[in-house]
């Protein structure tokens, strides 16, 4: 595709729901990057793909988020039991190879109810 | 401390005017800098690279003080379609995962007519 699209754009849950959001990166772009950003806030890194190979998952605030990226282009990330302190904006990010210039996704804003 | 800390603002600023605002990073072995903006909701895009040497493009004007840890981002002649949140990222800061970017909490500015 011509950029990194998510979906949904926007996902209302009420508490203890599971939600998974999903990217689809640049076709082609190996690293993939999740990052949550609330409001007013920069957006802080959740976790790190290359190819299909999770690198990184040091930004994952608890064992409730878990991202995956099987075939090394699509990512979901799945909440589970969703709580009020996870709304946020969910950005997915992609690049050509490490160090290259990131492409953002417009984000999934996620509102717990 | 804050790996990447920015005056949040809001810096409010007359059509035309020069602005110029600071961020410090704490991560001397930090490797990359760049300047992201991101307009309201909507998801952050590159504005430009900080080397090292300083760079211009435009309006705008990056600088890098390795020594003192902080780059700075000079815009001249403002315009209206400035008025944006203006985000510090540093690649090689811990908090960005193995190869991704710490963003500062971003600058608000607003150009007023």
């Amino acid at each position: 595709g011509a950029g990194v699209s998510q979906s949904p754009r926007y996902k209302v849950a009420k508490r203890g729901q599971d939600v998974a959001l999903r990217c689809d990166p640049i076709s082609g772009h190996v690293s993939l990057f999740w990052y949550q950003q609330a409001l007013g806030q920069g957006p802080e890194f959740l976790t790190y793909f290359q190819n299909e190979a999770q690198l990184d998952k040091s930004g994952l605030p608890s064992d409730r988020f878990f991202a995956e990226r099987p075939e090394g282009s699509v990512s979901t990330l799945k909440i589970q039991r969703t709580q009020q302190e996870d709304s946020a904006v969910y950005l997915c990010a992609s690049s050509r190879t490490t160090n290259e210039k990131l492409f953002f996704g417009s984000g999934t804003q996620l509102s717990v109810l | 401390r804050k790996e990447v800390e920015q005056d949040p603002g809001p810096f409010n600023v007359p059509e035309g005017a020069t602005v110029a605002f600071n961020c410090t990073y704490s991560n001397s072995a930090s490797q990359s800098f760049f300047w992201y903006r991101q307009d309201c909701r909507k998801e952050p895009k590159l504005l430009m690279s900080v080397y090292s040497s300083g760079n211009e493009d435009g309006r705008f004007t990056a600088q890098l003080n390795r020594a003192s840890q902080y780059i700075s981002l000079l815009i001249r002649d403002s315009k209206l379609s400035d008025s944006a949140t203006y985000l510090c990222v540093v690649l090689g800061g811990s908090g960005g995962g193995a190869d991704g970017l710490t963003f500062g909490k971003g600058t608000h500015l607003i150009i007023q007519p």
